[in-house]
C-alpha cells in the first residue's frame, strides 16, 4: 500500500482567497484523483490528476477553480480558488495502480469564512 | 453521477452486538466494488475490493458480500467494539469511469461498551 500525505491538514480561509493543497506519495503511482466531501454528502471525484498533462475533470468542476498540478508521479497539487463558504468541505487525494484498491491521504478539512 | 445508496445513515449498537449495512449500487455496467473504513481525521481505510458476483470477503470479524445482479452488497462486522466505531463508505466502480470511485454517502457506526 502507498502511504499518502496532505498539507495543510486544515484551514480557515477568507471568501475570495484561494488555497493550494499538496499530496505527496511514498512511491511512483499511475494514478492520482482529487475528490470533496461537502458536509452531509457523498465523496466526489473532483478530477483525476495527469502526470504531464492536462487534468480531467468531471461534470460540475473546471480549472478555473480546481486548478491542478503533477509534475510527477509522486506528487500533486489542487487549488481551491477564489473560495466561498460553499467551498468548505474535506479534499482528499487518492492513488492507484490501475484496478484494484485505491488508497487516500488524511484529508485537508477547510472552512471558508 | 452513479446512484450508490447506504442504509442505514446511521447505527449505534452496543459492544459485542453484531451488525450489518447494506450499499445499493447500478447493476449494469459493474466493475468493482469497494468498501472502506473511515475514522474521523484518518485516511479512508480499504477494507475489501469485490469484483465477482457472489463474492465473499472476511478480515476478521468484518465481511461482505456482493449481488451484482441486483446491485447489492452486504457488509457484516460480528462482535463489534468500541474501535469499530467510524464511517463505512461503499464506491462503485463502473466499466467507463477509468477507475474513478461513486461513492454512497456511508453509514455511521458507534458502538459502545
Amino acid at each position: 500500500s502507498a502511504v499518502i500525505s496532505q498539507k495543510p491538514s486544515r484551514d480557515i480561509c477568507q471568501r475570495g482567497t484561494s488555497l493550494t493543497i499538496q499530496c505527496q506519495v511514498d512511491s511512483q503511482v499511475t494514478m492520482m484523483f482529487w475528490y470533496r466531501q461537502q458536509p452531509g454528502q457523498s465523496l466526489t471525484l473532483i478530477a483525476t490528476a495527469n502526470q504531464g498533462s492536462e487534468a480531467t475533470y468531471e461534470s460540475g468542476f473546471v480549472i478555473d477553480k480546481f486548478p491542478i498540478s503533477r509534475p510527477n508521479l509522486t506528487f500533486s497539487t489542487l487549488t481551491v480558488s477564489n473560495m466561498s463558504p460553499e467551498d468548505s468541505s474535506i479534499y482528499l487525494c487518492s492513488v492507484g495502480q490501475g484496478a484494484g484498491e485505491q488508497y487516500f491521504g488524511p484529508g485537508t478539512r477547510l472552512t471558508v469564512t | 453521477i452513479l446512484n450508490v445508496e447506504q442504509s442505514p445513515q446511521s447505527l449505534h449498537v452496543q459492544e459485542g452486538d453484531s451488525t450489518n449495512f447494506t450499499c445499493s449500487f447500478p447493476s449494469s455496467n459493474f466493475y468493482a466494488l469497494h468498501w472502506y473504513r473511515w475514522e474521523t481525521a484518518k485516511s479512508p481505510e480499504a477494507l475489501f475490493v469485490m469484483t465477482l458476483n457472489g463474492d465473499e470477503k472476511k478480515k476478521g470479524r468484518i465481511s461482505a458480500t456482493l449481488n451484482t445482479k441486483e446491485g447489492y452488497s452486504y457488509l457484516y462486522i460480528k462482535g463489534s467494539q468500541p474501535e469499530d466505531s467510524a464511517t463505512y463508505l461503499c464506491a462503485f466502480e463502473d466499466g467507463n469511469s477509468g477507475y474513478a470511485l461513486n461513492f454512497g454517502k456511508g453509514t455511521s457506526l458507534l458502538v459502545t461498551p
